[in-house]
């Protein structure tokens, strides 16, 4: 089945760094979401992207639908050790689908 | 406030051994799904449940079977279980089919011996 690319795959950064990550897909979404999941547990949802160009926000997470309906991205400002995590991003083709398509993860350590 | 509920957490069984894994949701929501997640590899969808009474296939339903018993609970059955089981299997449940987000629950992670 068809797999959303994540990057980078894992990172590793100091507490207090910017994070960045991103989502790409060959085909068209008309929805992007972000999930975490923490060790142990299932993904949360994040954040949800409807439209092209939607920027939106939760705490110090921002997340953005592109342009191309190809991509999205998702930063974190200013990364404290409770963000370590497996960072998500789900996409979905069409209106009325339960097709969400999961990207393959983005494992996020953080050292302080 | 549980939300989704899935047990067991830990499971092991041998080859060709059935089991079922067991969801319930206290959200009164209309849809529920079954994933699993594999190393590398992002969720994959198993079967879903639209609304009560209702089932259909996702993208790796050989091998599975599930239940909607009712309006909370949608149960997932392994009838011969084999080693490419093996994985975390999640549940999640939302307000209604076309709903943004899910919830999921924290998972039954299986070992198939």
């Amino acid at each position: 089945g068809q797999q959303l690319n994540q990057s980078p795959q894992s990172m590793f950064i100091q507490e207090g760094e910017d994070v960045s990550m991103n989502c790409t897909s060959s085909s068209i979404f008309n929805t992007w979401l972000w999930y975490k999941q923490d060790p142990g547990e299932g993904p949360v949802l994040l954040i949800a992207l409807y439209k092209a160009g939607e920027l939106t926000s939760n705490g110090r997470l921002t997340a953005q639908f592109g342009i191309t309906r190809k991509d999205s991205f998702l930063n974190i400002s200013a990364s404290i050790p409770s963000d370590v995590g497996i960072y998500f991003c789900a996409g979905k083709f069409t209106s009325g689908t339960y097709k969400y398509i999961f990207g393959t993860g983005t494992r996020l350590k953080v050292l302080a | 406030n549980a939300g989704v509920t899935q047990t067991p957490k830990f499971q092991v069984l041998k080859t060709g051994q059935s089991m079922t894994l067991q969801c319930a949701q206290d959200m009164n929501h209309n849809s529920m799904y079954w994933y699993r997640q594999d190393p590398g590899m992002g969720l994959r969808l198993i079967y879903y449940s639209a609304s009560e009474g209702t089932t259909d296939k996702g993208e790796v339903p050989n091998g599975y079977n599930v239940s909607r018993l009712n309006k909370r609970e949608f149960s997932l059955r392994l009838e011969s279980a084999a080693p490419s089981q093996t994985s975390v299997y999640f549940c999640a449940s939302s307000e209604e089919f076309t709903s943004a987000g899910y919830t999921f629950g924290s998972g039954t992670r299986l070992t198939v011996v």
